[in-house]
């Protein structure tokens, strides 16, 4: 069955560098998600991203962040300048539907993010 | 702003017997709910959905349940087995958006 992948698994950074956290969604889908669960909390929606741009994107979701499809089959999560409140595990999402079909997101096994 | 709340962080059911997961919401626009499940070290895996124009969906030992008047959704597993002991999330989307909006999960542990 498809996979979404992502790494690394573990990304250590220092406060104050980039990041870029990097996903491969499953090849036929057309919706991408990033979501994030810092540590004993729930899973919060960052941002979905549509042919090629942004479709909503959440509070958390702020100027330190962008992300990218620059290939045809990477979609990356780049945070300019980390915070040590951006420890957390990222995960990735894809869904084949467009736009409000009822489809389910299929998740990859996420990276943790480590800021020190 | 907790739209998708599951009161239960954990649960601890006999093998064999049956589990009940319980989700609320409280955004009359949700329209689309769905069941993941998470072992540790591991994304999400998506389990089972319902829309709102139904109020039962089954899948195998997995069957949930929507009460759309009381913003509440349940996920029954039957017979439960060891190695459905992982979180599970309740998540809900809705006509303003296709973000989906999670619980906070709870700790299903099925004793053999």
């Amino acid at each position: 069955e498809p996979e979404v992948t992502q790494t690394p698994s573990h990304q250590v950074t220092q406060m104050g560098q980039e990041v870029i956290l990097r996903c491969v969604p499953i090849s036929n889908h057309l919706y991408f998600y990033w979501y994030r669960q810092i540590l004993g909390q729930k899973v919060e929606f960052l941002v979905s991203f549509y042919n090629n741009e942004i479709s909503e994107k959440s509070e958390i979701f702020d100027d330190q962040f962008s992300v990218e499809r620059p290939d045809g089959s990477n979609f990356t999560l780049k945070i300019r300048s980390t915070k040590l409140e951006d420890s957390a595990m990222y995960f990735c999402a894809s869904t084949l539907g467009i736009y409000r079909t009822n489809q389910p997101q299929h998740f990859g096994d996420g990276t943790r993010l480590s800021i020190l | 702003d907790q739209q998708v709340k599951q009161n239960s962080p954990s649960l601890s059911v006999q093998e064999g017997r049956i589990s009940i997961l319980n989700c609320d919401y409280t955004n009359s626009m949700f329209d689309y709910f769905l069941w993941y499940k998470k072992y540790p070290a591991e994304g999400p895996t998506f389990l089972i959905s319902i829309s709102s124009i139904k109020d039962k969906n089954e899948d195998g030992r997995f069957t949930v349940f929507l009460n759309k008047s009381a913003k509440h959704l349940s996920l029954h597993i039957v017979p439960s087995q060891p190695g459905d002991s992982a979180v599970y999330f309740c998540a809900a989307s809705g006509s303003t958006g296709n973000q989906f909006y999670f619980g906070t999960g709870t700790s299903l542990t099925v004793i053999p």
